[in-house]
């Protein structure tokens, strides 16, 4: 069974499109993530959820929304796409507090063209 | 500052011998540090992390090594394997639900 999932695998889509990421974790944790992987490879945070709620907003442009329907899902909206939303995003989820490990998914590669 | 530098960029070593991947920060209010470690294609996987009270932590073939006065970590991958070869990132935790991560390093183990 896959622990973090995320579809799409790859997304590619013209500027100014909209798109949505879904992620979903089987592990039944409280607290879900956002990172932004960029083409060297740097990993930032975007946001982190904790039981459905905002915690964390890495001064993530407005464009980005995330949505949490429920503590197993974490969705990515991003509107008006720009080249440089071009990345890898991952999805991660962990047991709530510092110090736990984080599972990530497998990753969705957003082309903007 | 809410930075992790991470060196080398990139790594090339002979199978069986010793990976050596540094990092430094400069955050006091940081307290726990894990490593990650990701294949081409794949999400990162937590690979090992240490807590500041600790100066050393082994797990099979890898190890942490912490110093807190320096404000320095490292993580040494001993009889290194061809299937080691990855991409490393160390990260950084300075609160509740955040993550700093390096700047990754890229190991290539020489069969």
């Amino acid at each position: 069974d896959t622990a973090v999932s995320q579809t799409p695998k790859y997304l590619v889509t013209q500027m100014g499109n909209d798109k949505s990421i879904k992620c979903e974790q089987n592990l039944g944790h409280d607290t879900m993530y956002w990172y932004k992987q960029d083409s060297k490879k740097f990993l930032k945070i975007m946001f982190s959820y904790n039981n459905k709620e905002l915690i964390i907003n890495e001064t993530v442009p407005n464009r980005f929304s995330p949505k949490s329907p429920d503590k197993a899902h974490l969705n990515l909206h991003i509107n008006s796409l720009e080249l440089g939303d071009s990345a890898v995003y991952f999805c991660a989820s962990s047991l709530p507090g510092q110090g736990y490990e984080q599972y990530f998914g497998p990753g969705t590669r957003l082309t903007v063209t | 500052q809410q930075q992790v530098k991470q060196s080398p960029q990139s790594l090339i070593v002979q199978k069986g011998g010793i990976s050596i991947i540094n990092c430094a920060y400069e955050n006091t209010a940081f307290d726990y540090f894990p490593w990650y470690q990701q294949f081409p294609g794949k999400g990162p996987a937590l690979l090992i992390a240490i807590r500041p009270d600790v100066s050393e932590k082994k797990e099979g073939r890898f190890t942490i090594s912490f110093n807190k006065s320096a404000k320095q970590f490292s993580l040494h991958i001993m009889d290194s394997q061809p299937g080691d070869s990855a991409t490393y990132f160390c990260a950084a935790s300075p609160g509740t639900y955040k993550y700093i991560f390096g700047t990754g390093t890229r190991l290539k183990v020489l069969a």
